[in-house]
This record gives C-alpha cells, sequence and structure tokens, in this order.
C-alpha cells in the first residue's frame, strides 16, 4: 500500500528561519499527497495538498511540491513564525492502512 | 457543514469502568476512523470503517476496546473496562473516496 517516511524531530528553529521537513513517498500509483498540521490541544487540519506530479501545494506562506522524480514531497517555509510551532504529519491519500498510519509527525518549535 | 463531532471532550473515569466515546462524522463521507494519540507512540489507527463496515480492526489494542458504526452519521469506541494506560487523546476522522482526512477535535481520556 501506498505510506510515506518522512524525518524525525523535533525540528528547532529561531524566528524568520527557513524549514525544510522532508517528505518521501512510496507509492504503486501516484495517489494525492498532503501536509496536515496539528496546533497544541488540537486536531489535525489539512496545510495543503497536491493531486498530482509537478503541483504545488500552498498555504500560510508553507509549499510543497510533488516531484515523482525523487518521490517527494518536501514542507518548505522561507520565514518561520513562533506560531508556527506545531507537529506535521505528511500522508498519501487513500484508505489502506499503510497510508492512514500518521505516526509521531515531526514537531517544529520555533524560539522568538 | 460542522465537521466532525466528538463528544465527550474531555473524560476522567477510574480504573475498571466503562467509557463510550461517539463521533459523528461529516455528512456524505464514508469512511470513518479511531485514532489514538499518546507522547509515546504518537497517532495511532485503531480501526477504520468503509461504508459503516468494519475494515481493519488490527489497531485495536486489547478486546476490551470495541467499535461500531450502527449507521453513517453515527460512531462510537467503547473501551470495557478502562485501565489507566488508556489514557490518551481519541481522535474520530472521516473522509470520502480517500481524499483528504477530516479530524474531530479529539476525546480527552483520563483514566485513573
Amino acid at each position: 500500500g501506498d505510506s510515506v517516511t518522512q524525518m524525525e524531530g523535533p525540528v528547532t528553529l529561531s524566528e524568520e528561519a527557513f524549514l525544510t521537513i522532508n517528505c518521501t513517498y512510496t507509492a504503486t500509483g501516484y495517489p494525492s499527497l498532503f501536509w496536515y498540521v496539528q496546533y497544541p490541544g488540537e486536531g489535525l487540519q489539512l496545510l495543503l495538498k497536491a493531486t498530482k506530479a509537478d503541483d504545488k501545494g500552498s498555504n500560510k506562506g508553507f509549499e510543497a511540491t510533488y516531484r515523482k522524480e525523487t518521490t517527494s514531497f518536501h514542507l518548505e517555509k522561507g520565514s518561520v513564525q513562533v506560531s508556527d510551532s506545531a507537529v506535521y504529519f505528511c500522508a498519501p491519500s487513500g484508505t489502506g492502512r499503510r497510508a492512514l498510519t500518521f505516526g509521531s509527525g515531526t514537531r517544529l518549535q520555533v524560539q522568538p | 457543514d460542522a465537521g466532525v463531532i466528538q463528544s465527550p471532550r474531555h473524560e476522567v473515569t477510574e480504573m475498571g469502568q466503562e467509557v463510550t466515546l461517539r463521533c459523528k462524522p461529516i455528512s456524505g463521507h464514508n469512511s470513518l476512523f479511531w485514532y489514538r494519540q499518546t507522547m509515546m507512540r504518537g497517532l495511532e489507527l485503531l480501526i477504520y470503517f468503509n461504508n459503516n463496515v468494519p475494515i481493519d480492526d488490527s489497531g485495536m489494542p486489547e478486546d476490551r476496546f470495541s467499535a461500531k458504526m450502527p449507521n453513517a452519521s453515527f460512531s462510537t469506541l467503547k473501551i470495557q473496562p478502562s485501565e489507566p494506560r488508556d489514557s490518551a487523546v481519541y481522535f474520530c476522522a472521516s473522509t470520502l473516496a480517500g481524499q483528504e482526512v477530516f479530524f474531530g477535535p479529539g476525546t480527552r481520556l483520563t483514566v485513573l
């Protein structure tokens, strides 16, 4: 089944630093890819998505490009803020167990 | 739409008691998931339903856990008897056709 591998956290950055959180996928086809974010005390919510190769998803200054050649969907932001401190999860579309296993995500801590 | 609705939001109970968590998925969604989140294990998929039918319950930790979905708009997760190690945040989520997953706000369970 389709699945993703994302980098372990925590990632600690200073405000206005550049952020990259790596995510690579394994799939038999070309699933949609998602980044979810979980702020403290809340459930996961969709941050951005890309539905096909070469698509770029973007939201709140975050971007991720669906790269078929490297099977990657890395999350980037040019200048992080303290309010971006959260846990980030990469996931493919699909209803198989592997696709739905979110794991621990990557915790981002942004310091002022 | 109100999103995925979970109740209660907080539950404190004593060891040995029965706990029932409730979920109303987004109208029209055909898949429903129950997750458990802890610091140690991250976000674990317990069970999921497609069209009200349980598809994969391999994540249910023990026979003390059971889940039902009597209709398309309601699901329950029951723990009987509860134990302190069941303390966690339990999320319900739903989706349509394997696309973006919408999470509820979670139920924070504390078993004393």
